[in-house]
C-alpha cells in the first residue's frame, strides 16, 4: 500500500467561505478518488481525481461547488466551495493502482480531513 | 438508494470468539467487494476482498464469504481480538480493475468484549 496524507486534519469554518483539501501520496498511482463522510452515514463517492483532466463527477456533486486538481501523478485537491453547514463532514482522498504497474481493485485511504461549517 | 445495505449498526462479541459481520448488496452489475475497518479520526484500513468468481478468501483471522445468489457477502473474524473493535463498511465496485469508485454500507460497530 502506500502512505497518504491530507492537510489540513480538521478545520472549522464560517458559511460563505471556501477550504482546500490536499491529498499527497508517496508513490504514483493510477486513480484518485474523493468521498465524504456526513456524520452518521456512509463513504460517498464525490469523484475521479483525472491526472491532466476535468474530474468526473457522481451525481449529485458539481464542478461548481467541489471543484478538484490532480497536477500530477501524487497529488490532488479538493476544494469545498461556498460553505453551508450541510458541507460538514469527513472528506477523504483514495488511491488506486499504487506503483502504477499493478492494478488492483484495492483502494486505500488517507486519514481524511474534519471540516465542520458554522 | 442503499446498493449496498449492512443492516447491522452494531454487535458485540466476546474475545476469542468468532464475528460475522453482514452485508448484502442490491446491484447485480458488482463483481469485486472489499472490507473496510475504521477507528475514530482515521481513514479506513483495507481488510480483504473477494471476486465474484469465487465464493471465500482468506486472510489470516479473516475470511470472506460470497454468496452471489443470495447477494449476500459476510466477513468472519476469528478469534476476536480487542484490537478488532472498530466500525467495518462493506464496499462493492463494478467492472474490476476499472476507473470506478466504491459504493459503501453505512457500517457496523464491531465491540469485542473482554
Amino acid at each position: 500500500s502506500a502512505v497518504i496524507s491530507q492537510k489540513p486534519s480538521r478545520d472549522i469554518c464560517q458559511r460563505g467561505t471556501s477550504l482546500t483539501i490536499q491529498c499527497q501520496v508517496d508513490s504514483q498511482v493510477t486513480m484518485m478518488f474523493w468521498y465524504r463522510q456526513q456524520p452518521g452515514q456512509s463513504l460517498t463517492l464525490i469523484a475521479t481525481a483525472n491526472q491532466g483532466s476535468e474530474a468526473t463527477y457522481e451525481s449529485g456533486f458539481v464542478i461548481d461547488k467541489f471543484p478538484i486538481s490532480r497536477p500530477n501523478l501524487t497529488f490532488s485537491t479538493l476544494t469545498v466551495s461556498n460553505m453551508s453547514p450541510e458541507d460538514s463532514s469527513i472528506y477523504l482522498c483514495s488511491v488506486k493502482g499504487v506503483d502504477l504497474p499493478r492494478e488492483s481493485n484495492e483502494q486505500f485511504f488517507g486519514p481524511g480531513t474534519r471540516l465542520t461549517v458554522l | 438508494d442503499q446498493q449496498v445495505k449492512q443492516n447491522s449498526p452494531s454487535l458485540s462479541v466476546q474475545e476469542g470468539r468468532i464475528s460475522i459481520l453482514n452485508c448484502d448488496y442490491t446491484n447485480s452489475m458488482f463483481d469485486y467487494f472489499l472490507w473496510y475497518k475504521k477507528y475514530p479520526a482515521e481513514g479506513p484500513t483495507f481488510l480483504i476482498s473477494i471476486s465474484s468468481i469465487k465464493d471465500k478468501n482468506e486472510d489470516g483471522r479473516f475470511t470472506v464469504f460470497l454468496n452471489k445468489s443470495a447477494k449476500h457477502l459476510s466477513l468472519h473474524i476469528v478469534p476476536s481480538q480487542p484490537g478488532d473493535s472498530a466500525v467495518y463498511f462493506c464496499a462493492a465496485v463494478i467492472g474490476g480493475g476499472g476507473a470506478d469508485g466504491l459504493t459503501f454500507g453505512k457500517g457496523t460497530h464491531l465491540i469485542i468484549q473482554p
